[in-house]
């Protein structure tokens, strides 16, 4: 089956590094979404990628947050530097079209101490 | 600018009953819902999505949803539930028209009891 695949599946890192996730949406996907999860905010959009162009970051704290698809199979979301409350499970979810479904992955637990 | 509520942050039903898990929106325009799951340490998977048509949809593992245009209501239900069925559910609205942005309910986590 075809799946959305987030790397790492965990990462614990201290305050003022930096940190990398990356995803690879589903081949032929034109959409691709970060979403945050939170116990206390739920799932906050982040970015929004149509086609690779960023369509929508307004959900995303610019200071120290940057969302990329250096092509069509990669998406990276950057913190730079990160903070204890950027702790979190991000997620990337992929589609096709405006009203299809979208695939998640499963995630990337992480943990800024 | 567009939201969706889910009232319930707990559902508790026991195994063979029915179930409804409640969602309400709120669009300029069209709404277009959706329907997910997740599954403890997993993404969301998708359920069901009501675009137009019938205001019955049926989707995924015997759920089914209700669009109620003048409740602004996409009720999530089930007629017998199951032990598997236990898990968190989002109502997530995108508006037609705009940037396409899912927006997502807080969630409401089904607990099963057999």
């Amino acid at each position: 089956d075809a799946r959305v695949t987030q790397t790492p599946r965990h990462k614990v890192t201290e305050m003022g590094q930096e940190v990398t996730m990356r995803c690879q949406p589903i081949l032929g996907h034109n959409t691709v979404f970060w979403y945050r999860q939170t116990m206390m905010q739920g799932l906050e959009l982040l970015a929004y990628f149509r086609n690779r162009a960023p369509l929508d970051d307004s959900g995303m704290p610019k200071d120290r947050f940057s969302a990329e698809m250096p092509d069509a199979t990669l998406a990276t979301l950057k913190i730079q530097p990160s903070e204890p409350r950027d702790s979190a499970v991000y997620f990337c979810a992929s589609g096709w079209g405006a009203n299809e479904k979208l695939f998640f992955g499963s995630g990337t637990q992480l943990s800024v101490l | 600018a567009q939201s969706v509520a889910q009232p319930e942050d707990q559902v508790n039903v026991a195994e063979g009953n029915p179930l409804t898990v409640k969602c309400t929106y709120s669009v300029s325009g069209n709404p277009y819902l959706f329907w997910y799951v997740q599954y403890p340490n997993r993404g969301l998977q998708f359920l069901l999505k009501y675009i137009t048509g019938d205001n019955l949809v049926k989707g995924s593992y015997g759920f089914e949803a209700e669009f109620n245009k003048s409740q602004t209501s996409f009720h999530l239900k089930k007629p017998s539930a199951l032990v598997s069925d236990s898990a968190l559910y989002f109502c997530a609205v995108r508006e037609s028209g705009a940037t396409n942005k899912l927006i997502f309910g807080t969630g409401t986590l089904l607990a099963v009891q057999p």
